[in-house]
Protein backbone atom coordinates (compact mmCIF):
# COMPACT_ATOMS: atom_id res chain seq x y z
CA UNK A 1 0.00 0.00 0.00
CA UNK A 2 0.81 3.80 0.12
CA UNK A 3 2.33 5.82 2.95
CA UNK A 4 4.01 8.25 4.20
CA UNK A 5 6.83 8.88 6.86
CA UNK A 6 7.34 12.06 8.37
CA UNK A 7 9.84 13.56 10.83
CA UNK A 8 8.41 13.69 14.07
CA UNK A 9 8.26 16.62 15.87
CA UNK A 10 7.91 18.85 17.20
CA UNK A 11 10.75 21.23 15.64
CA UNK A 12 11.40 24.35 17.42
CA UNK A 13 14.00 26.98 15.64
CA UNK A 14 14.96 30.79 16.24
CA UNK A 15 13.60 33.20 13.41
CA UNK A 16 16.01 32.99 10.70
CA UNK A 17 17.47 29.34 11.40
CA UNK A 18 17.46 26.72 8.46
CA UNK A 19 15.18 24.19 8.19
CA UNK A 20 14.44 20.45 6.99
CA UNK A 21 11.79 18.24 7.63
CA UNK A 22 11.82 14.84 6.37
CA UNK A 23 10.13 13.09 4.65
CA UNK A 24 9.90 9.42 2.80
CA UNK A 25 7.16 7.83 0.93
CA UNK A 26 6.27 4.07 0.24
CA UNK A 27 4.03 3.91 -2.87
CA UNK A 28 2.59 1.39 -5.65
CA UNK A 29 3.33 3.07 -9.26
CA UNK A 30 4.64 6.65 -9.54
CA UNK A 31 3.31 8.99 -7.24
CA UNK A 32 2.86 12.63 -7.45
CA UNK A 33 4.71 14.13 -4.26
CA UNK A 34 2.71 17.29 -1.92
CA UNK A 35 3.54 19.75 0.85
CA UNK A 36 0.86 20.93 2.49
CA UNK A 37 0.77 23.17 6.03
CA UNK A 38 -2.16 24.16 8.58
CA UNK A 39 -1.80 27.58 10.51
CA UNK A 40 -3.41 27.53 13.58
CA UNK A 41 -6.91 27.24 13.21
CA UNK A 42 -7.05 26.80 9.65
CA UNK A 43 -7.36 24.03 7.54
CA UNK A 44 -4.66 22.51 5.07
CA UNK A 45 -3.43 24.75 2.02
CA UNK A 46 -1.02 23.34 -0.73
CA UNK A 47 2.34 24.22 0.04
CA UNK A 48 4.32 22.96 -3.02
CA UNK A 49 3.91 19.98 -5.22
CA UNK A 50 6.34 18.11 -7.54
CA UNK A 51 4.68 15.09 -10.05
CA UNK A 52 7.98 13.29 -11.27
CA UNK A 53 11.31 12.56 -10.25
CA UNK A 54 13.92 15.10 -10.32
CA UNK A 55 11.13 17.47 -10.14
CA UNK A 56 11.50 21.08 -7.57
CA UNK A 57 8.79 21.95 -5.90
CA UNK A 58 9.06 25.17 -4.46
CA UNK A 59 6.67 28.47 -2.79
CA UNK A 60 7.33 31.25 -0.72
CA UNK A 61 11.06 30.11 0.40
CA UNK A 62 10.20 26.73 0.84
CA UNK A 63 11.71 24.05 -1.84
CA UNK A 64 11.60 19.98 -1.98
CA UNK A 65 13.21 18.03 -4.49
CA UNK A 66 11.53 14.23 -5.61
CA UNK A 67 13.88 11.84 -5.34
CA UNK A 68 12.81 8.66 -6.91
CA UNK A 69 15.91 6.72 -5.89
CA UNK A 70 16.03 7.60 -2.24
CA UNK A 71 11.87 7.87 -2.43
CA UNK A 72 11.85 10.82 -0.55
CA UNK A 73 10.44 14.49 -0.81
CA UNK A 74 12.54 16.78 2.28
CA UNK A 75 11.56 20.16 2.82
CA UNK A 76 14.01 22.90 3.31
CA UNK A 77 13.71 26.83 3.96
CA UNK A 78 16.96 28.73 4.27
CA UNK A 79 15.63 31.45 7.11
CA UNK A 80 12.75 30.28 8.76
CA UNK A 81 10.42 33.26 9.86
CA UNK A 82 8.03 33.50 13.26
CA UNK A 83 4.66 33.30 10.45
CA UNK A 84 6.66 29.77 9.06
CA UNK A 85 5.00 28.68 12.48
CA UNK A 86 2.41 25.75 11.47
CA UNK A 87 2.32 22.06 10.89
CA UNK A 88 3.80 20.60 7.60
CA UNK A 89 2.12 17.34 6.14
CA UNK A 90 3.93 15.14 3.31
CA UNK A 91 1.08 13.82 1.00
CA UNK A 92 1.18 11.54 -1.75
CA UNK A 93 -0.98 10.72 -4.42
CA UNK A 94 -0.85 7.92 -7.22
CA UNK A 95 -2.18 7.31 -10.46
CA UNK A 96 -5.30 6.16 -10.96
CA UNK A 97 -7.01 7.04 -7.28
CA UNK A 98 -5.24 10.43 -7.98
CA UNK A 99 -8.28 12.17 -5.82
CA UNK A 100 -6.87 10.06 -2.72
CA UNK A 101 -4.01 11.72 -1.05
CA UNK A 102 -2.21 9.82 1.65
CA UNK A 103 -1.05 12.00 4.33
CA UNK A 104 1.89 11.89 6.92
CA UNK A 105 0.90 12.75 10.70
CA UNK A 106 2.42 16.41 10.49
CA UNK A 107 5.46 18.31 11.97
CA UNK A 108 4.66 20.69 14.12
CA UNK A 109 7.05 23.71 13.55
CA UNK A 110 7.80 26.38 16.21
CA UNK A 111 9.88 29.52 15.21
CA UNK A 112 11.04 31.75 18.28
CA UNK A 113 11.55 35.43 17.29
CA UNK B 1 -13.74 34.14 -3.56
CA UNK B 2 -15.61 32.34 -0.88
CA UNK B 3 -13.48 29.11 0.55
CA UNK B 4 -14.88 26.26 1.60
CA UNK B 5 -17.28 26.88 4.30
CA UNK B 6 -18.40 24.30 7.41
CA UNK B 7 -20.43 24.65 10.12
CA UNK B 8 -20.56 24.43 13.12
CA UNK B 9 -16.91 25.67 13.99
CA UNK B 10 -17.27 23.64 17.16
CA UNK B 11 -19.76 21.49 18.20
CA UNK B 12 -19.93 20.03 22.15
CA UNK B 13 -22.67 17.05 22.41
CA UNK B 14 -23.38 14.46 24.76
CA UNK B 15 -22.76 10.60 23.75
CA UNK B 16 -25.90 8.79 21.79
CA UNK B 17 -26.80 12.49 20.39
CA UNK B 18 -26.95 12.50 16.57
CA UNK B 19 -24.61 15.29 15.35
CA UNK B 20 -24.77 17.14 11.47
CA UNK B 21 -22.11 18.71 10.37
CA UNK B 22 -22.31 20.97 6.73
CA UNK B 23 -19.87 22.05 3.99
CA UNK B 24 -20.57 24.32 1.28
CA UNK B 25 -17.65 24.07 -1.52
CA UNK B 26 -16.00 26.29 -3.56
CA UNK B 27 -18.44 27.07 -6.77
CA UNK B 28 -17.46 25.24 -9.49
CA UNK B 29 -15.39 22.85 -8.01
CA UNK B 30 -16.58 19.13 -8.57
CA UNK B 31 -14.72 16.91 -6.27
CA UNK B 32 -15.49 16.73 -2.36
CA UNK B 33 -14.13 15.11 0.33
CA UNK B 34 -14.38 14.93 4.17
CA UNK B 35 -11.53 14.34 6.37
CA UNK B 36 -10.93 13.51 10.26
CA UNK B 37 -8.21 14.69 12.07
CA UNK B 38 -6.75 13.21 15.47
CA UNK B 39 -3.70 12.87 17.30
CA UNK B 40 -3.69 9.45 17.33
CA UNK B 41 -4.66 8.83 13.40
CA UNK B 42 -3.84 11.78 11.44
CA UNK B 43 -5.63 12.87 8.89
CA UNK B 44 -7.82 9.93 7.16
CA UNK B 45 -10.24 10.16 4.36
CA UNK B 46 -13.66 9.29 5.37
CA UNK B 47 -15.56 9.84 1.91
CA UNK B 48 -15.03 11.10 -1.41
CA UNK B 49 -17.50 12.85 -3.96
CA UNK B 50 -17.39 12.98 -7.79
CA UNK B 51 -20.25 15.39 -9.37
CA UNK B 52 -22.25 14.36 -5.88
CA UNK B 53 -21.83 10.89 -6.48
CA UNK B 54 -20.02 9.11 -3.62
CA UNK B 55 -17.08 7.40 -5.36
CA UNK B 56 -14.96 5.89 -2.15
CA UNK B 57 -16.38 5.71 1.20
CA UNK B 58 -14.59 3.03 2.25
CA UNK B 59 -12.72 4.94 5.04
CA UNK B 60 -16.26 5.74 6.95
CA UNK B 61 -15.95 3.99 10.20
CA UNK B 62 -18.80 2.42 10.55
CA UNK B 63 -23.25 2.34 10.69
CA UNK B 64 -23.53 5.31 12.80
CA UNK B 65 -21.64 7.78 10.40
CA UNK B 66 -23.39 8.89 6.73
CA UNK B 67 -22.57 11.66 4.24
CA UNK B 68 -25.09 13.12 1.57
CA UNK B 69 -24.38 15.77 -1.34
CA UNK B 70 -27.65 16.89 -2.74
CA UNK B 71 -26.43 18.96 -4.85
CA UNK B 72 -22.87 20.29 -5.88
CA UNK B 73 -22.99 23.17 -3.52
CA UNK B 74 -23.79 21.34 -0.44
CA UNK B 75 -22.46 18.45 1.56
CA UNK B 76 -23.08 16.92 5.23
CA UNK B 77 -21.32 13.90 6.98
CA UNK B 78 -23.88 13.10 10.39
CA UNK B 79 -23.20 11.01 12.76
CA UNK B 80 -25.88 9.17 14.67
CA UNK B 81 -25.40 8.20 17.76
CA UNK B 82 -22.27 10.10 18.55
CA UNK B 83 -19.34 8.19 20.60
CA UNK B 84 -16.61 9.97 22.73
CA UNK B 85 -14.21 8.28 20.53
CA UNK B 86 -15.74 10.05 17.77
CA UNK B 87 -14.06 13.32 19.03
CA UNK B 88 -12.38 14.95 15.87
CA UNK B 89 -11.70 17.88 14.09
CA UNK B 90 -13.23 17.10 10.50
CA UNK B 91 -12.66 18.92 7.79
CA UNK B 92 -14.24 19.48 4.16
CA UNK B 93 -12.42 19.97 1.11
CA UNK B 94 -13.16 20.35 -2.72
CA UNK B 95 -10.87 20.54 -5.82
CA UNK B 96 -11.52 20.33 -9.36
CA UNK B 97 -11.21 16.29 -10.37
CA UNK B 98 -9.70 17.10 -14.00
CA UNK B 99 -7.11 18.14 -14.65
CA UNK B 100 -6.07 16.43 -11.56
CA UNK B 101 -3.64 18.74 -9.75
CA UNK B 102 -3.80 16.86 -6.08
CA UNK B 103 -4.59 20.24 -4.98
CA UNK B 104 -7.68 20.29 -1.85
CA UNK B 105 -8.98 23.36 -0.97
CA UNK B 106 -9.49 22.44 2.98
CA UNK B 107 -12.24 24.26 5.34
CA UNK B 108 -11.28 25.42 8.44
CA UNK B 109 -12.95 22.46 10.36
CA UNK B 110 -15.46 21.13 12.63
CA UNK B 111 -14.38 20.47 15.70
CA UNK B 112 -16.11 18.05 17.90
CA UNK B 113 -16.42 17.25 21.05
CA UNK B 114 -18.19 14.44 22.46
CA UNK B 115 -18.87 13.88 26.11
Amino acid sequence: GNSVTQMEGPVTLSEEAFLTINCTYTATGYPSLFWYVQYPGEGLQLLLKATKADDKGSNKGFEATYRKETTSFHLEKGSVQVSDSAVYFCALSVGGSNYKLTFGKGTLLTVNP
Amino acid sequence: DAGVIQSPRHEVTEMGQEVTLRCKPISGHNSLFWYRQTMMRGLELLIYFNNNVPIDDSGMPEDRFSAKMPNASFSTLKIQPSEPRDSAVYFCASSLSAPNTGELFFGEGSRLTVL
